[in-house]
C-alpha cells in the first residue's frame, strides 16, 4: 500500500505570493492533518480534516487555509507569504477506525525569499 | 505555550547502549502518547505509542514507560544501533480528532 504522498516536494516562492500544497493520504484513510516544521518552533499543528470538514485548527493566522476533497485528498494554501513561512510542511493521514495512528508524508519544503 | 517538554535536546550513545529520552506534559486531557522517529529529508515515522491506562509498552528494542501521576513518559531504546541515529519526537493528543502536540525533539547519535 502506498504511503502518504505530498506534492511538490520543494518549492521556492517570493514574499507576498501565495502557494498551494497537495497531500494524498494512504488509501482508505479519511483523516488528514497538516503540520509545520521549523528549526525554531518545531512541529506545530495547522489543521485537520475529516470527511471534507475541518475538525481542528491550530494557532496560525488566517493566511493559512486548507480543504479536503471527497476522495480524501487535501490541499493547504498560504496567502501573502512571509519569510517566516519558510518551513517543511507535513501532511499526516489516519484511518477513521484507528484514529490514533497517524502516518506522515515526506513533506513539502517551502522556501520564501 | 509548550505543553510537552522533551529532554535532552541531543544524546550520544555508544553502540549497544541504552538511549533514554524523556517527556513531560501539562495537559491532563492528553489521552494518547506516540513517539516518532525522523531521518533527515524524511517525514516523521510512528515508532511506538501508549495510552495512560498502561504503565509500560514494549515493541522490540523500543519501550515506553509512562508515569501518569508525574505526567511524564519516556522512550528507552535498548541495544542502540548506528541505524537508530535520528531525531526522536514525543507527542500527545488531547482533543477530539487528531491534533498532536509535539515535544521539541531529541537528536540521537549512536557511535559505532
Amino acid at each position: 500500500k502506498a504511503g502518504v504522498t505530498q506534492t511538490p516536494r520543494y518549492l521556492i516562492k517570493t514574499r507576498g505570493q501565495q502557494v498551494t500544497l497537495s497531500c494524498s493520504p494512504i488509501s482508505g484513510h479519511r483523516s488528514v492533518s497538516w503540520y509545520q516544521q521549523t528549526p525554531g518552533q518545531g512541529l506545530q499543528f495547522l489543521f485537520e480534516y475529516f470527511s471534507e470538514t475541518q475538525r481542528n485548527k491550530g494557532n496560525f493566522p488566517g493566511r493559512f487555509s486548507g480543504r479536503q476533497f471527497s476522495n480524501s485528498r487535501s490541499e493547504m494554501n498560504v496567502s501573502t507569504l512571509e519569510l517566516g513561512d519558510s518551513a517543511l510542511y507535513l501532511c499526516a493521514s489516519s484511518f477513521h477506525g484507528k484514529v490514533d495512528e497517524q502516518y506522515f508524508g515526506p513533506g513539502t519544503r517551502l522556501t520564501v525569499t | 505555550q509548550q505543553q510537552v517538554k522533551q529532554s535532552p535536546q541531543s544524546l550520544i550513545v555508544q553502540k549497544g547502549g541504552i538511549s533514554i529520552i524523556n517527556c513531560a506534559y501539562e495537559n491532563t486531557a492528553f489521552d494518547y502518547f506516540p513517539w516518532y522517529q525522523q531521518f533527515p529529508g524524511k517525514g516523521p515515522a510512528l515508532l511506538i505509542a501508549i495510552r495512560p491506562d498502561v504503565s509500560e509498552k514494549k515493541e522490540g528494542r523500543f519501550t515506553i514507560s509512562f508515569n501518569k501521576s508525574a505526567k511524564q513518559f519516556s522512550l528507552h531504546i535498548m541495544d542502540s544501533q548506528p541505524g537508530d541515529s535520528a531525531t526522536y519526537f514525543c507527542a500527545a493528543r488531547g482533543m477530539a480528532g487528531n491534533m498532536l502536540t509535539f515535544g521539541g525533539g531529541t537528536r540521537l547519535m549512536v557511535k559505532p
